[in-house]
């Protein structure tokens, strides 16, 4: 049973950088089968989609994030981490770390979310 | 990409049926089948309830059941139980521009 455990700041300044890690238990992150998202959840509002890293370092963007965005992966540590640059109130959110399985296109282990305010 | 759209809130009896409607686009839900449905429980993490429309991993309960017709996809609740009170989000791969697009969620009460 694999599971996911998000940690980073829980305040972020504005125009600040958010930066958030990811520790993955119980299953190898080497797998060629998964990818590693990000996804996000602001108060009152929906699920986002963020992006997503595979085990070799390839990245794909949600594009309306892209060009603050960045992700890495170590699939030695078994962690993956996100990072957003110049941040405003809208990305307050609780943020989750989640494995998905590529065959499927779909999202199969979650960890139990981050919340980050962004406040001066 | 817009967001798929779910109803608000969706409310029934213990034992009773319900269906919550996920309505996208013949570019994501009605073009691939990769439409998946979650259940959040606040302050727990969601878990995977149906992927590919109407596949459900093991252990999922059979109550659970997943559908689609053209480009609206259905999650359906058999036998509601109390601890199916939750929040439900569907999902649909649309593409490589904005690979995954959720709905914007709908709350199940149970009366």
């Amino acid at each position: 049973q694999v599971h996911l455990q998000e940690s980073g700041p829980g305040l972020v300044r504005p125009s600040q950088t958010l930066s958030l890690s990811c520790a993955v238990s119980g299953d190898s992150m080497s797998s060629p089968d998964y990818y590693w998202n990000w996804i996000r959840q602001p108060p009152g509002k929906g699920l986002e989609w963020i992006g997503y890293i595979y085990s070799n370092g390839n990245t794909y963007f949600n594009p309306s994030l892209k060009s603050r965005l960045s992700m890495s992966v170590d699939t030695s540590r078994s962690q993956f981490s996100l990072r957003l640059n110049s941040v405003t109130a809208a990305d307050a959110a609780v943020y989750y770390c989640v494995r998905g399985i590529i065959v499927h296109r779909d999202f199969d282990s979650w960890g139990q979310g981050a919340l980050v305010t962004v406040s001066s | 990409q817009s967001a798929l759209t779910q109803p608000r809130s969706v409310s029934g009896s213990p034992g009773q049926s319900v269906t919550i409607s996920c309505t996208g686009t013949s570019s994501d839900v009605g073009l691939y089948n990769y439409v998946s449905w979650y259940q959040h429980h606040p302050g727990r993490a969601p878990t995977l309830l149906i992927y590919d429309v109407s596949e459900r991993p093991s252990g999922v309960p059979d109550r659970f059941s997943g559908s689609r017709s053209d480009n609206t996809a259905s999650l359906t609740i058999s036998g509601l139980q109390v601890e199916d009170e939750a929040e439900y989000y569907c999902c649909a791969y649309a593409g490589s521009y904005v690979p995954f697009v959720f709905g914007t969620g709908s709350q199940v009460s149970v009366l």
